[in-house]
């Protein structure tokens, strides 16, 4: 149980088009879904939360209108990144938040390689 | 803002030895999870704590919520060639929205 797709798994893409990255809990409904990105070597960064039905969370420093997310289900969170650049270039994690048998518990999708040109 | 200490930064022992880790804060926590992370995947979770004293075993993984639920250790019993990875401690700040904060990880690396 408590499994949590990507899709795509990796994505290269040319600079300035947009790329978007789908986050599906697989065989739960996910209260909120996070977003993450990872650049290597290092731990996980918080981009944004999102709960279904209302805006994203963003964190301190990450643009709203770079990174787009929109949460459309119980069950579905995407990822825009408008107009990428090399920058942006990064392992994008998704996590979904399954209420465990004591408390809050998030589960990680398998990851998405972005390459920017 | 708010860090989670963890330790070591890096591991390298000799298959069957057992492995210990932990992570430490200044702030109290909700709940501590351990992930482990392959390259290139997602994290796994390893294992999930939600009160204060709470041990919990997974196979040959032990964590424990710290009593002053500013810690978490993790151990590894026996170690084999595929615990090889990058092992994270994650907490819930108590009051929060459910965000986590990381660790910086635990690099282990097992000789055969």
């Amino acid at each position: 149980g408590a499994v949590v797709s990507q899709h795509p798994s990796r994505v290269i893409c040319k600079s300035g088009t947009s790329v978007k990255i789908e986050c599906r809990s697989l065989d739960f409904q996910a209260t909120t879904m996070f977003w993450y990105r990872q650049f290597p070597k290092k731990s996980l960064m918080l981009m944004a939360t999102s709960n279904e039905g209302s805006k994203a969370t963003y964190e301190q420093g990450v643009e709203k209108d770079k990174f787009l997310i929109n949460h459309a289900s119980l069950t579905l969170s995407t990822l825009t990144v408008t107009s990428a650049h090399p920058e942006d270039s990064s392992f994008y994690i998704c996590s979904a938040s399954a209420i465990g048998s004591g408390g809050d518990t998030q589960y990680f999708g398998p990851g998405t390689r972005l390459t920017v040109l | 803002g708010q860090q989670l200490n963890q330790s070591p930064q890096s591991m390298f022992i000799q298959e069957g030895e057992d492995v210990s880790m932990n992570c430490t804060s200044s702030s109290i926590f909700n709940t501590w999870l351990w992930y482990k992370q392959d390259p290139g995947e997602g994290p796994v979770l390893l294992i999930a704590l939600y009160k204060a004293g709470e041990l919990t075993s997974n196979g040959r993984l032990t964590a424990q919520f710290g009593i002053t639920r500013k810690d978490s250790f993790l151990n590894i019993s026996a170690s084999i060639p595929s615990d090889v990875g990058i092992y994270f401690c994650a907490g819930q700040l108590a009051g929060s929205q459910g965000n986590l904060i990381f660790g910086k990880g635990t690099k282990l690396s097992v000789k055969p």
